[in-house]
């Protein structure tokens, strides 16, 4: 089955404490993408990338770290995470030239305390 | 820069009756549009986009957009609606000279039997 597939669902540190979120999709798939959702904000783009090793910021990227090492995985890293970062997080993927039919993960609830 | 707008937090409709969920964009060249939905605890899953063409595009579930190019607007339609179609909805626009999606803030469809 296609999918994209996050880990952990739920998540509670606290501040300072590096944590990682791992996103892996099974489709092949050369774009991958992090975003945060928040009441009333709608998601926004943290950081994506367009295929190995090739990674760009988005319109959130501060405070956290993206690697691509390889195509099917691109991981989340929050080095000090703050109460700020509280959120839920979403990976997504697509394959280039689909015009953005973006597969979604099922989601990363976050709690800095 | 791009950004999208859906002015109505939530929309409530009787189940039956036809729904419309709106929403418009700004973006500097051609714009791609695009609807998502979020049901409870679940990931983003695409419903239809609009990159050329007809205005009025059909997608997954019944919904249709209309692209409107002089009101800059991309309502989403369906002409009955269904308790099951009760969710989050996410607009989102991207121009054609950037990767990047903007999403919109969100309305939430309630659907009353």
């Amino acid at each position: 089955e296609a999918q994209v597939t996050q880990n952990p669902r739920y998540l509670i540190t606290v501040t300072g404490k590096k944590l990682t979120v791992t996103c892996s999709q099974n489709m092949n798939h050369e774009y991958m993408s992090w975003y945060r959702q928040d009441p009333g904000l709608g998601l926004r783009q943290i950081y994506y990338s367009m295929n190995v090793e090739v990674t760009d910021k988005g319109d959130v990227p501060e405070g956290y770290k993206v690697s691509r090492k390889e195509k099917r995985n691109f991981p989340l890293i929050l080095e000090s995470p703050s109460p700020n970062q509280t959120s839920l997080y979403f990976c997504a993927s697509s394959a280039a030239g689909s015009n953005e039919k973006l597969f979604f993960g099922s989601g990363t609830q976050l709690s800095v305390l | 820069a791009q950004s999208v707008a859906q002015p109505e937090d939530q929309v409530n409709v009787a189940e039956g009756n036809p729904l419309t969920v709106k929403c418009t964009y700004s973006v500097s060249g051609n714009p791609y549009l695009f609807w998502y939905v979020q049901y409870p605890n679940r990931g983003l899953q695409f419903l239809l986009k609009y990159i050329t063409g007809d205005n009025l595009v059909k997608g997954s579930y019944g919904f249709e957009a209309e692209f409107n190019k002089s009101q800059t607007s991309f309502h989403l339609k369906k002409p009955s609606a269904l308790v099951s179609d009760s969710a989050l909805y996410f607009c989102a626009v991207r121009d054609a000279g950037r990767r990047a999606l903007t999403f919109g803030s969100g309305t939430r469809l309630q659907v009353q039997p």
